[in-house]
């Protein structure tokens, strides 16, 4: 059974850091690409980055280019999204999801998502 | 950056009716069109993509349709575990982009 699980989000003041984790199984991880895409409370999904299946490429949105980094540890099954310079508009629940076949991630949908971890940036 | 329009943001329909959800891209996206169903603190699950292919184990009631910059949801009879938030998304270019959702709720 495919499972993507996300750790690692709290209570962070603004201008802090906080790191995600996302632990991958029941599937060939380092064959996939990644995304992570963030959800505000009340609010609709908003993507955020994603990244090719060995880690070389990687893709942002505008709001968070230069602020966050995705990368992964395909050893370790795990997806990782290093977040610095939060803002009050960064508190979300962080998703991480799975892109729907194996290679090249281009013109494939998201089709596995975890349960999400709330971040929220609050003095 | 393309921008995904859902109508309506909101409908109250019964258990029964067929309820269709409209999704139009800014531009042509082709069929890379996906959409999700959401439940309250729930994550979204995957229904369709290309626009019309069903994910595998996801019931027929549900059928998408369309092309190049408009696209439908359709349930054909709604059942109480279909009242949910629906979402349109683009995966034709990044960023991609989402709709702003439509809440299907109970009559």
């Amino acid at each position: 059974e495919v499972q993507v699980v996300e750790s690692g989000g709290g209570l962070v003041q603004p201008g802090g850091s906080l790191r995600l984790s996302c632990a991958a199984s029941g599937f060939t991880f380092s064959s996939y690409w990644m995304h992570w895409v963030r959800q505000a409370p009340g609010k609709g999904l908003v993507w955020v980055s994603r990244i090719d299946s060995d880690g070389s490429s990687a893709s942002y949105a505008d709001s968070v280019k230069g602020r966050f980094t995705i990368s992964r540890d395909n050893a370790k099954n795990t997806l990782y999204l290093q977040m610095n310079s939060l803002r009050g508009e960064d508190t979300a629940v962080y998703y991480c999801a799975r892109v729907m076949g194996q290679g090249s991630g281009w013109y494939f949908p998201i089709d596995y998502w975890g349960q999400g971890t709330l971040v929220t940036v609050s003095s | 950056d393309i921008q995904m329009t859902q109508s309506p943001s909101s409908l109250s329909a019964s258990v029964g009716d067929r309820v269709t959800i409209t999704c139009r891209a800014s531009q042509g996206i082709s069929n890379f069109l996906a959409w999700f169903q959401q439940k309250p603190g729930k994550a979204p699950t995957f229904l369709i993509y290309a626009a019309s292919s069903l994910q595998s184990g996801v019931p027929s009631k549900f059928s998408g349709s369309g092309s190049g910059t408009d696209f439908t949801l359709t349930i054909s009879s709604l059942q109480p575990e279909d009242f949910a938030i629906y979402y349109c998304q683009q995966y034709y270019s990044y960023p991609l982009t989402f709709g702003g959702g439509t809440k299907v709720e109970i009559k």
